[in-house]
């Protein structure tokens, strides 16, 4: 079965500075992985997805993530974050040899940019 | 990727009651889903929608509390049936699996059972 572990609940960074959300999954089989960002009282908008090719991907607003299977991670990154950018960043997974579409979330990370 | 319209986006309804929510599609799509985003918890998938067949349900989710319709490759409806306050949450549809649907979700139904 297949699972999503995000490892900080929360992270509070300052406006300008880098920020860094983890994620890291298991799956026995090939996997699609994506990143959402939920605002508050808001649905979930896609940030970027990996479904095959360059293990970096590059995203909306600034973001990117990078694949790496060797060690089952999924992370997101942003070199200058903006106050905007405070919100709720989820990690997902989908079997990617079936292709069934189904997505499995992790727990979710809140991003807090101070000024 | 897909547009997805969903509604109503909130309500507040009285235990004991139902409310149907509805998810259109600008394009035909295989695959649509429902999805529960409990108060500050993460999604959790309820049931993939099946077009002109009965929709297949995740573990804890049963058919009689929320029945799904998919009569047609656009559109689906899911039913909060016989409603408590433990079902007030963020209901959400989805359509996943190609890369042209862009697995994208619908704005969401906040849903408050008083």
């Amino acid at each position: 079965a297949q699972s999503v572990t995000q490892l900080d609940s929360q992270v509070p960074v300052f406006e300008e500075a880098p920020v860094e959300l983890r994620c890291n999954y298991s799956s026995s089989v090939s996997v699609y992985l994506f990143w959402y960002v939920q605002y508050p009282n808001q649905g979930l908008q896609l940030l970027l997805k990996y479904l095959s090719g360059s293990t970096l991907v590059k995203g909306i607003n600034g973001f990117e993530a990078e694949f790496n299977k060797s060690q089952t991670s999924f992370h997101l990154r942003k070199p200058s974050v903006h106050i905007s950018d405070t919100a709720e960043y989820f990690c997902a997974v989908s079997e990617g040899s079936s292709n069934t579409g189904k997505l499995i979330f992790g727990q979710g990370t809140t991003l807090q940019v101070k000024p | 990727s897909a547009v997805i319209s969903q509604k109503p986006s909130r309500d507040i309804c009285q235990r004991g009651t139902s409310l149907t929510i509805q998810c259109q599609v600008d394009s035909q799509v295989t695959m649509m889903f429902w999805y529960r985003q409990q108060p500050g918890q993460s999604l959790t998938l309820i049931a993939t929608a099946n077009q002109g067949s009965e929709a297949t349900y995740e573990s804890g989710f049963v058919i009689d509390k929320f029945p799904i319709s998919r009569p047609n490759l656009t559109f689906s409806t899911l039913t909060v049936s016989n409603m408590s306050p433990e079902d007030s949450s963020i209901y959400l549809c989805s359509v996943g699996g190609g890369q042209g649907y862009g697995y994208t979700f619908g704005s969401g139904t906040r849903l408050t059972v008083v």
